[in-house]
């Protein structure tokens, strides 16, 4: 089935130690994006990519960082981890047609634990 | 600015009962979307469904249906006769016209057996 797909499931990482976070997709969607989502709490959105055009929340920490090297994967880097980072990292596409408003489709997510 | 109340933080139910999952929002928009997105333990999130603003037509799929009134800015959904699978976070969405898609806080269903 076509998919997003998020490596890996679980990931650990030291704090201050920088950490990726992958995302693909093989549904050919233009537009990808990325999301924090903490304990108890609704997806919040950090940044998305239309196409190559790379597009920040204002209230997204410097500490995150995106890149999109093609259409079917994109990346999540967290610089320097801080212990409010930790999350379940979720990322999501859609194929814009006719504005942004079509359905999301997202992967399992990345639960992300500092020590 | 775009907002999702889902005034219902937990609901508790036991199987084969009908439960109700609210959802009120506010937009100044004419042009609208609305979701649902289910959020089983495994932590994905499952798209249910989408209506635009310009139709009202109530939705059933299954056990699920969706009630969609302007007049009360609500898109209500209903899971007839609930199963344990059903046991899940429940998120209601809204996205205007070329904006990004803001979730509500969700609400926590569990059905027991």
């Amino acid at each position: 089935d076509a998919m997003v797909i998020q490596n890996p499931r679980y990931q650990v990482t030291q704090f201050g130690k920088p950490v990726t976070l992958s995302c693909s997709q093989t549904l050919n969607h233009n537009v990808m994006y990325w999301y924090q989502q903490k304990s108890s709490q609704a997806p919040k959105l950090l940044f998305h990519y239309y196409d190559k055009d790379f597009n920040n929340e204002a209230d997204t920490p410097d500490n995150f960082q995106s890149r999109r090297p093609n259409t079917s994967f994109c990346f999540l880097d967290i610089r320097s981890p801080g212990l409010g980072d930790a999350a379940m990292y979720l990322c999501a596409t859609s194929r814009v047609s006719a504005g942004r408003n079509q359905p999301q489709h997202f992967g399992d997510g990345t639960r992300l634990s500092i020590l | 600015a775009q907002k999702v109340t889902q005034a219902q933080t937990e609901i508790s139910v036991v199987e084969k009962e009908d439960v109700t999952l609210d959802c009120v929002y506010e937009t100044r928009d004419t042009t609208y979307y609305l979701f649902w997105y289910k959020q089983p333990p495994s932590g994905e999130l499952v798209f249910l469904i989408r209506r635009n603003s310009f139709d009202e037509q109530n939705e059933i799929s299954g056990r699920y249906s969706w009630n969609f009134q302007k007049s009360t800015s609500s898109f209500n959904f209903t899971i007839t006769a609930s199963q344990v699978v059903d046991s899940a976070v429940y998120f209601c969405a809204l996205s205007e016209e070329g904006n990004d898609m803001r979730f509500g806080a969700g609400t926590r269903l569990t059905v027991k057996p």
